[in-house]
């Protein structure tokens, strides 16, 4: 069965220093993996995405995320927060493989940029 | 702006009331999903349509009901809600199932 679990649900950074979030998948296939970023009073917007090609997905807004197997993770990062970034994040995974189309939200790490 | 539009993006309404929630993608896509997000819960997928017809229907209760008489356009029919139906409900397409999914910018209920 998929599930997925974000580690952190609040993290605070300081403006201009590096972010981490970080998500750790379970998967019987080979996953579909999403962050989404929910900034206040607004939808969820796609950051990036993994579909098994290139282990390292380059997102919108200077976010990256990096595939890793051995680890089942797929932390998201960006090397210097700036204050528009503080939002909610939800990393996401789906097993399209498996025949199912549903996607698993994790319960969402709010990220907090002090300046 | 987004690609998934809803409305209304507001709504209060009371436990006796009728209502319903608007969504139109602009995307060109032919399946369409209700989410519900409340305070302090992961995402809950309601209701899935592909190609016009209803895929999914997760236990949700009968006063929420979906409609899609096209593949650009989704409704929820809301009525005898009650207070703890009050969240955020979200609209979101693809193209086919399990693609990526591209969300509105939701419609924030509120029941008293």
């Amino acid at each position: 069965a998929q599930s997925v679990t974000q580690l952190d649900s609040h993290v605070s950074v300081s403006e201009g220093t590096p972010v981490l979030l970080r998500c750790n998948y379970s998967s019987s296939y080979s996953p579909s993996l999403f962050w989404y970023v929910q900034h206040p009073n607004k939808g969820l917007q796609l950051l990036l995405k993994y579909t098994s090609a290139a282990t390292l997905v380059k997102g919108i807004n200077g976010f990256e995320a990096e595939f890793k197997k051995s680890e089942t993770s797929f932390h998201l990062t960006k090397p210097s927060a700036h204050m528009s970034d503080a939002a909610e994040y939800f990393c996401v995974v789906s097993d399209r493989a498996s025949g199912t189309y549903k996607y698993i939200f994790g319960t969402g790490t709010r990220l907090k940029v002090l300046a | 702006e987004t690609g998934v539009t809803q409305t209304p993006r507001h709504l209060v309404m009371g436990m006796t009331n009728k209502k319903s929630l608007k969504c139109e993608q602009h995307l060109g896509h032919n399946a369409m999903y209700w989410y519900k997000q409340s305070a302090k819960k992961p995402l809950e997928l309601m209701f899935v349509y592909s190609l016009e017809e209803r895929v999914e229907n997760n236990s949700v209760p009968s006063r929420f009901s979906p409609e899609c008489p096209n593949s650009s356009h989704l409704f929820l029919h809301l009525h005898t809600l009650q207070p703890e139906d009050s969240a955020l409900y979200l609209c979101a397409s693809s193209q086919d199932l399990g693609n990526t999914i591209y969300f509105g910018e939701g419609s924030w209920l509120t029941v008293v």
